[in-house]
């Protein structure tokens, strides 16, 4: 069974602070996703990330997926109140059984006070 | 293009009842994942069709089963309700439900309480 371990759980901070969320198994994953969800929503897809050690950037966030395969970093700079949300990191298996399947870490919740 | 929708968006049923969820993908999408998300566990896979046919499935007791049309909208039944039934019930859709570069868009969800 593969999961992800997603830290920290909780995260409350100032407008302007940097954050990192981690995200880490030991199981080898095919593409690593994070998505960002608000209240009464569905996730939504930020980034995929596909290959050892990519690096991707998307305005004030940068995503980086590791070596190996096994683990995934999402680093906002400058926070914003907009920024507020539930982040989740999903993994896509790298085997035949993985159709349709993404495993979820648990979750950041994140909240940025102005 | 339009987004994934799920009807109902909210539901209240007493224990016992059985329940109805549906899902209509992105036009073109063939693959379908549910998936439960409850404030302990996280967002769980449940299971995942492909023209019309159950490819994979999670851990889930056979009470959750679901089915794919052939325009490929899906539908979740869950029978015999349990409290802890009570989730927030999530279906995706993506064009092939594998690869890299195929991308999972979540509907809005389904709100189930279960009293």
């Amino acid at each position: 069974t593969q999961l992800l371990e997603q830290s920290p759980q909780f995260l409350s901070i100032q407008e302007g602070e940097n954050l990192t969320v981690y995200c880490n198994s030991s199981s080898v994953f095919s593409s690593l996703q994070w998505y960002r969800q608000e209240p009464g929503e569905g996730p939504v897809l930020l980034v995929t990330v596909v290959t050892g050690g990519e690096v991707k950037k998307l305005k004030r966030l940068t995503f980086q997926f590791g070596d190996a395969r096994k683990d995934s970093s999402l680093h906002i700079t400058a926070a914003q109140p907009g920024d507020t949300g539930l982040y989740l990191c999903a993994g896509e298996g790298d085997g035949g059984t993985s159709y349709g399947k993404l495993t979820f870490g648990q979750g950041t919740i994140l909240t940025v006070h102005p | 293009k339009a987004g994934v929708t799920q009807t109902p968006r909210y539901l209240i049923k007493t224990r016992g009842q059985q329940v109805t969820l549906s899902c209509s993908p992105i036009s073109g999408h063939r693959s379908v994942s549910w998936y439960q998300q409850t404030p302990g566990q996280g967002l769980q896979f449940l299971f995942e069709y492909f023209s019309e046919t159950q490819r994979n499935k999670g851990n889930f007791p056979g009470r959750f089963s679901g089915r794919q049309f052939s325009n490929s909208r899906s539908e979740m039944n869950v029978s015999t309700l349990e409290l802890g039934d009570s989730a927030l019930y999530l279906c995706a859709s993506s064009l092939w439900g594998h690869g890299s570069t195929d991308t999972q868009y979540f509907g809005p969800g389904t709100r189930l309480t279960v009293l």
